[in-house]
């Protein structure tokens, strides 16, 4: 089946350190895009990808990083330097204008 | 610059009324306007999107939207609601002409259907 596949579904991580969420999608689409979502907040953009090998940031990069090496990935590691780490991460790509959300990483720093 | 707001943060009705979620949007140029669903835990689903064909969007699961330029709005309506409906739902807007569909989001409004 074709889709957005995150992993894991939950994550714990300790203060201080780095942690890399992954996002992985067989949908051939060229753009994909990382977002936070708070409760009451709605979903922020974080980064967001329009071809391989090329990245923008969003809203709220700081203490964020991403790659694009292949096509159908697009990683997320949340730095030390992210000040409140624990949210629910949503990765997506986009066909025409369309987007098309994986079921979301929960992070929480313990 | 674009933004979205979204009226109500919570929305109770009955089983069977009519359901109403309000949108308004502000773009520069003609915006893209989508409304996604999502349940806990899960990612966003989307049930309908304008992209400047009809004016009236009928979507998944008996819902439909209207957009209004004139009040810059894009309110989510179904004639009766089901018990499955209750859940959050987010507006999003996105600049289409640009090519990189930055889609914003409203912050949501949970919909809570009563028995």
């Amino acid at each position: 089946d074709g889709g957005i596949t995150q992993s894991p579904k939950y994550l714990f991580r300790k203060e201080g350190q780095n942690v890399t969420l992954s996002c992985e999608q067989n949908l051939n689409h060229d753009a994909m895009y990382w977002y936070r979502q708070d409760p009451g907040q709605g979903l922020r953009l974080i980064y967001y990808s329009q071809i391989v090998n090329d990245f923008q940031k969003g809203d709220i990069a700081e203490g964020y990083s991403v790659s694009r090496e292949k096509k159908e990935s697009f990683p997320l590691t949340v730095t030390s330097a992210q000040k409140n780490p624990t949210a629910f991460y949503l990765c997506a790509s986009r066909q025409g204008s369309e987007a098309f959300f994986g079921q979301g990483t929960r992070l929480t720093v313990v | 610059a674009q933004s979205v707001t979204q009226l109500g943060s919570h929305v109770s009705v009955s089983e069977g009324a009519l359901v109403l979620l309000r949108c308004n949007y502000s773009s520069s140029v003609p915006p893209y306007l989508f409304w996604y669903v999502q349940y806990p835990n899960q990612g966003l689903q989307l049930l309908l999107k304008y992209t400047s064909a009809a004016t009236l969007v009928k979507g998944i699961n008996g819902f439909e939207a209207e957009f209004k330029k004139s009040e810059t709005s894009f309110h989510l309506t179904k004639p009766s609601a089901h018990m499955s409906d209750a859940a959050e739902y987010f507006c999003a807007v996105s600049d289409g002409t640009s090519g990189t569909y930055k889609y914003i989001f409203g912050t949501g409004t949970r919909l809570k259907v009563l028995a």
